[in-house]
């Protein structure tokens, strides 16, 4: 069974910095879909970005980017410029015929 | 404005009762899913349907029970089986199996 770990149950960064939150999953597939979502404070599921596998080129969305390492199992998420916004749960998924959940890490950011 | 709606927004169940909640979409979204999130940690998978009239068991059915006889409309009932429902589920649909899911605002089901 694919399962999905994220190590930092939180994380806190400073207003104009950037922060790194971690993910590995485990799986024997080759094509799959990586996800990371935000969940703010009024608990509504947002996707933030979202990778797949057979590309090689790390996925981009504005502020937010992703280091996709495949061999490692690793799919980190790196938030630029953080906002007061940004302060919510992240969830890491993977994705192949249904999706796995990490347990989230929590992102306080500080003004 | 296309979305998914999940309603009520909270539930209170009285011991020994079946409840129902609620997701409607209008995205023309063939797959729909329920998952439940219990405080701390991650979403867990209850039912999934791809097409109407057809789902599957995801990893936590039991207590649980769902139809699709409607593309737009994907229920789950929480029957009396269910002796721990205490938590907010969260409704989702995607294009195809393999697509995106979008999220409904989500249900929070307390017992009384």
């Amino acid at each position: 069974a694919q399962t999905v770990t994220q190590s930092q149950p939180e994380m806190s960064v400073q207003e104009a910095e950037t922060v790194t939150l971690s993910c590995t999953y485990d799986t024997s597939e080759s094509d799959y879909y990586l996800f990371w979502y935000k969940q703010p404070p009024s608990r509504q599921m947002i996707l933030v970005i979202r990778q797949e596998a057979y590309k090689q080129q790390n996925a981009t969305e504005n502020r937010f980017s992703v280091n996709f390492q495949k061999a490692a199992k690793s799919f980190s998420l790196k938030i630029s410029d953080s906002q007061l916004g940004d302060a919510a749960m992240y969830f890491c998924a993977y994705r192949r015929r249904d999706m796995r959940f990490g347990a989230g890490t929590r992102l306080t950011v500080k003004p | 404005d296309g979305g998914i709606t999940q309603s009520p927004k909270y539930l209170f169940r009285k011991e020994g009762q079946n409840v129902t909640l609620s997701c409607e979409q209008n995205l023309n979204h063939d797959a729909m899913y329920w998952y439940r999130q219990d405080p701390g940690q991650g979403l867990r998978l209850i039912y999934y349907s791809q097409i109407v009239n057809d789902f599957q068991k995801g990893d936590i059915a039991e207590g649980y029970s769902v139809s699709r006889e409607k593309k737009e409309s994907f229920p789950l009932t929480v029957t009396s089986a269910q002796k721990n429902p205490t938590a907010f589920y969260l409704c989702a649909s995607s294009i195809a199996a393999k697509n995106i899911q979008y999220f409904g605002a989500g249900t929070r089901l307390s017992v009384l």
